[in-house]
């Protein structure tokens, strides 16, 4: 089975612009989630989709902002960017592995600098 | 409600033993862990089921302590390839969902 993909891998904004990243899960996982990783505040939860529906959310601003296709392909869209949204952004999806339970198996991220 | 992970950093010489310890204070469904190496995503070892299930890929082992919310990592006769940062990821609730609420990490550094 094929990992997570995410693309873009890397990004360069400035302050003001808007970005929307992609997340592919692995093929069956229905339920998607992001992940917005920095040095001084560590891996921290944007949101859950399954299913389409946004089942989770994190204490992040609206401007953050994502959304699930029917094929369980996610988007996550930052508007107004700010130079503290700089960070790794991690997609995760979550569903049956090989330990027999569901685990939650994280994409490469996307590296997104804010100028 | 961010699970506290101890130690922060430890360094070690192969083959000696590490455990890594995650606390919450709040009733967990389940525990997950996770390492990253630098520059790569974080990459799944072990989860932790509230009842004592224990499900990892990898030869680690790892206990839970529903009482105390706590669990813990043990990585035994460590190898090089250990050498990286260790998240505790926690899940509240009926569990099965994406959120999970992540430990600061903990580094391992594994000498020669």
């Amino acid at each position: 089975k094929a990992g997570v993909t995410q693309t873009p891998r890397y990004l360069i904004k400035t302050r003001g612009q808007q970005v929307t990243l992609s997340c592919s899960p692995i093929s069956g996982h229905r339920s998607v989630s992001w992940y917005q990783q920095t040095p001084g505040q560590g891996l921290q939860f944007l949101f859950e989709y399954f299913s389409e529906t946004q089942r989770n959310k994190g204490n992040f601003p609206g401007r953050f902002s994502g959304r699930q296709f029917s094929n369980s392909r996610s988007e996550m869209n930052v508007s107004t960017l700010e130079l503290g949204d700089s960070a790794l952004y991690l997609c995760a999806s979550r569903g049956p592995g090989l330990a027999g339970v569901n685990e939650q198996f994280f994409g490469p991220g996307t590296r997104l600098t804010v100028l | 409600q961010q699970p506290v992970q101890s130690p922060q950093a430890v360094i070690l010489r192969e083959g000696e033993d590490a455990v890594i310890n995650c606390s919450s204070s709040k009733a967990l469904y389940s525990v997950h862990w996770y390492r990253q190496k630098h520059g790569e995503a974080p990459v799944f070892l072990m989860i932790l089921l509230k009842g004592g299930e224990q499900k990892g890929h990898e030869k680690i082992s790892a206990s839970f302590n529903e009482k105390k919310q706590q669990s813990s990592l043990y990585l035994t006769a460590s190898q090089l390839s250990y050498s990286g940062t260790y998240f505790c990821g926690t899940e509240g609730g009926s569990g099965n969902t994406g959120k999970l609420i992540f430990g600061q990490g903990t580094t391992l550094q594994v000498k020669p």
